[in-house]
C-alpha cells in the first residue's frame, strides 16, 4: 500500500491565487522529503528538500518566495504555490525516504492554473 | 544540463519478448541508480535499483546491467507483458544513505508499449 499520501491529486484554480499541497508520511516519519515537479513529457525535477524543524533547501532556480514549504511535523510537509500564473501549471510530486528503502513517492498532484 | 538521460522517448515491444531500456549519465559521482514505473496521473513505483560497485542486479523479469566506464545503464523486463507498458524513468543520486537514496536526478523517461 501507499506509504506517501499526497492531497489534492488534483487542483484548478484562478490565476493570482494561492493553492496549498499537502505530502503525508503513513506509518513512519519523514525528518525529510523531497518536492519535485514534473512538466508534459520532461522529467521530474527536483524543486526542494522538505526539512522538519528547519527552512527547506531549493534547487536553483526555483524561487522560494513563491514555492512556501513547511514541515510542520514529522508525517506533514506542505508546498504552497503563491501567486500562481499558467505557467506554474504542472504534476507536482512529494516523497520521502523510508527506512533502508529507495524514495516512495506521492500520487502527484495536478496543478491547473486558468 | 541533463546528468541523466534517457535518449528513446518511445519503445513498442511485442509481448513475450524482451524489453531493453537504456540510460546514460555524465556524473561520475553517481553511485547508485534506480528504476521507476510511472503510469499517467500517477507518482513514480520503485522498480529495481544498483549500486556502483555491481554491474547487475536481478529481480523475477527485471534486471538492471550497470556499465561504469561507459556511464550506461539498462533495464532488462523479459518477458515482456502487456500491464508493463507505462513510462520508465531511470535515476541517479550522489549518495545512499542508511534511508535510502536521496536526492535523485532522472532521465526523461521511455514511455514503453507492449503490444498483444
Amino acid at each position: 500500500g501507499a506509504v506517501v499520501s499526497q492531497h489534492p491529486s488534483w487542483v484548478i484554480c484562478k490565476s493570482g491565487t494561492s493553492v496549498k499541497i499537502e505530502c503525508r508520511s503513513l506509518d513512519f516519519q519523514a525528518t525529510t522529503m523531497f518536492w519535485y515537479r514534473q512538466f508534459p513529457k520532461q522529467s521530474l525535477m527536483l524543486m526542494a528538500t522538505s526539512n522538519e524543524g528547519s527552512k527547506a533547501t531549493y534547487e536553483q532556480g526555483v524561487e522560494k518566495d513563491k514555492f512556501l514549504i513547511n514541515h510542520a511535523s514529522l508525517t506533514l510537509s506542505t508546498l504552497t504555490v503563491t501567486s500562481a500564473h499558467p505557467e506554474d501549471s504542472s504534476f507536482y510530486i512529494c516523497s520521502a525516504p523510508v527506512y533502508n528503502s529507495p524514495l516512495h513517492f506521492g500520487n502527484g498532484t495536478r496543478l491547473t492554473v486558468t | 544540463d541533463q546528468q541523466v538521460k534517457q535518449n528513446s522517448p518511445s519503445l513498442s515491444v511485442q509481448e513475450g519478448r524482451i524489453s531493453i531500456l537504456n540510460c546514460d549519465y555524465t556524473n561520475s559521482m553517481f553511485d547508485y541508480f534506480l528504476w521507476y514505473k510511472k503510469y499517467p496521473a500517477e507518482g513514480p513505483t520503485f522498480l529495481i535499483s544498483i549500486s556502483s560497485i555491481k554491474d547487475k542486479n536481478e529481480d523475477g523479469r527485471f534486471t538492471v546491467f550497470l556499465n561504469k566506464s561507459a556511464k550506461h545503464l539498462s533495464l532488462h523486463i523479459v518477458p515482456s507483458q502487456p500491464g508493463d507498458s507505462a513510462v520508465y524513468f531511470c535515476a541517479a543520486t550522489e549518495r545512499e544513505t542508511i534511508q535510502g537514496a536521496q536526492k535523485l536526478v532522472f532521465g526523461q523517461g521511455t514511455r514503453l508499449t507492449i503490444n498483444p
